[in-house]
């Protein structure tokens, strides 16, 4: 069974305080990652799909990288409109899409 | 605009009663999906369906049925065997199984 698990749950940085959020997986036959953003009420609004190992993409203030185990969201110089929760997800080999918790990331001016 | 429509955003049911959930895409997508998403829980997958007239379970499909019809539409209807049906529902939508799905607005469904 594909499991994901988000790290922090909840996160408040000062606005310019660069940090990481982690989504550790296991995943039988990796199809890819995805990380969302979500905006309380909204639905989920994509940012990243990652394939394999070693790979990273980046947009604005945010970078994604990923490993065998885990992927990180590194989001450098935040601004309060980066306030949102970021989901992860993986697709393993069944096809389907298996959310994490997600962290709540609060940036305070 | 291209994008995926639910409606309608609020939703109050009485218990025993069913209630259908719309959602329409016209982003040519073959594959749709229902999810639910309870607070501090990530998003479950209810049901999913990669073509026209056919569909498959997800994780948690007992108490909801779906259709598909049309390439455009995957309603969800939640029926009164659904013990606990008081979420938020999420539709999304992408081009193959193995792609970046893209979601709508969201439903929040009550029973009162």
């Amino acid at each position: 069974e594909d499991q994901v698990t988000q790290s922090p749950e909840a996160l408040r940085l000062q606005e310019g305080e660069s940090s990481s959020l982690n989504c550790s997986y296991t995943v039988s036959g990796l199809r890819g990652l995805f990380w969302y953003r979500q905006d309380p009420g909204k639905g989920p609004e994509f940012l990243f799909t990652l394939y394999s190992a070693g790979e990273e993409k980046e947009k604005e203030r945010l970078k994604a990288t990923l490993t065998k185990k885990e992927s990180f969201l590194h989001i450098t110089a935040p601004k309060p409109e980066d306030s949102a929760t970021y989901l992860c997800a993986v697709q393993g080999s069944a096809r389907q899409l298996t959310f994490g918790s997600g962290t709540q990331l609060t940036v305070l001016p | 605009d291209g994008g995926i429509t639910q409606s309608p955003k609020y939703l109050f049911r009485k218990e025993g009663q069913n209630v259908t959930l719309s959602c329409e895409q016209n982003l040519n997508h073959d594959a749709m999906y229902w999810y639910r998403q309870d607070p501090g829980q990530g998003l479950r997958l209810i049901y999913y369906s990669q073509i026209v007239n056919d569909f498959q379970k997800g994780d948690i499909a007992e108490g909801y049925s779906v259709s598909r019809e049309k390439k455009e539409s995957f309603p969800l209807t939640v029926t009164s065997a659904q013990k606990n049906p008081t979420a938020f529902y999420l539709c999304a939508s992408s081009s193959a199984l193995n792609t970046e799905a893209f979601f709508g607005q969201g439903t929040r469904l009550t029973v009162v």
